[in-house]
């Protein structure tokens, strides 16, 4: 958790191709690392999460990577639609609370 | 629907003035959280409380405070307030005592003019 750094804040895809969300994060104690969508005017909702005994999980065609080495985990979407387009958001949870990354608007073009 | 409640959606108020948010959690959710978010500051954590009490508390200015009561809905009260607390309000719950699988309510929307 604490400091949770998101790129890249803006990405654009061509419907069909692959999009890659990288997330760093501060804390070496995180130990759960979740991914919410907030389509726009929209609450956030979770994806997908992943807990740091495990370094890959996918759901689908979404799928989150961790390496808990070099402190920084991802979201890739596979086969991209426009409906999922929305900003994307990681987190990392520390002790306390869940800090989240700045964000990442995902624009998929038809 | 996540089966979080936040009302109301809409406030508009003046400098100054002070104003209560609030949030009713999923059934048999214990742990609430109250998060701002900003177009500058994204999603930026306030407090949590787990079944009456408070857990966790985050960037919460002193002008603001907030508290769980007993059938575990909140409310988040913002007093003295300035321009810059105009923002997006959400409320999430979860059933575990730690931040994890968090649910957001539909959020209130603070204009401060």
């Amino acid at each position: 958790g604490e400091n949770v750094e998101q790129h890249p804040s803006t990405l654009s895809v061509q419907e069909g191709d692959s999009a890659v969300i990288k997330c760093t994060y501060s804390d070496s104690a995180s130990n759960y690392f979740p991914w919410y969508k907030q389509e726009l005017g929209k609450r956030p909702q979770l994806i997908i999460d992943i807990r740091s005994n495990v370094g890959e999980k996918k759901d689908q065609r979404i799928a989150v990577t961790l390496n808990k080495t070099a402190k920084h985990f991802s979201l890739h979407i596979t086969e991209t639609q426009p409906e999922d387009s929305a900003v994307y958001f990681c987190a990392a949870r520390g002790r306390y609370k869940l800090s989240f990354g700045a964000g990442t608007t995902v624009t998929v073009r038809a | 629907d996540s089966g979080v409640t936040q009302t109301p959606k809409h406030l508009i108020t003046a400098t100054g003035q002070r104003v209560t948010l609030r949030c009713s959690p999923r059934s048999g959710d214990l742990s609430v959280y109250w998060y701002q978010q900003s177009l500058d500051q994204g999603l930026q954590f306030l407090i949590q409380y787990y079944n009456g009490e408070e857990r966790a508390k985050g960037n919460i200015l002193e002008r603001f405070s907030a508290q769980q009561f007993p059938d575990l809905h909140s409310e988040l009260n913002l007093s003295s307030l300035e321009l810059g607390d105009s923002a997006l309000y959400f409320c999430a719950s979860s059933v575990t005592t730690g931040p994890e699988k968090l649910f957001f309510g539909s959020g209130t929307q603070l204009s401060v003019l």
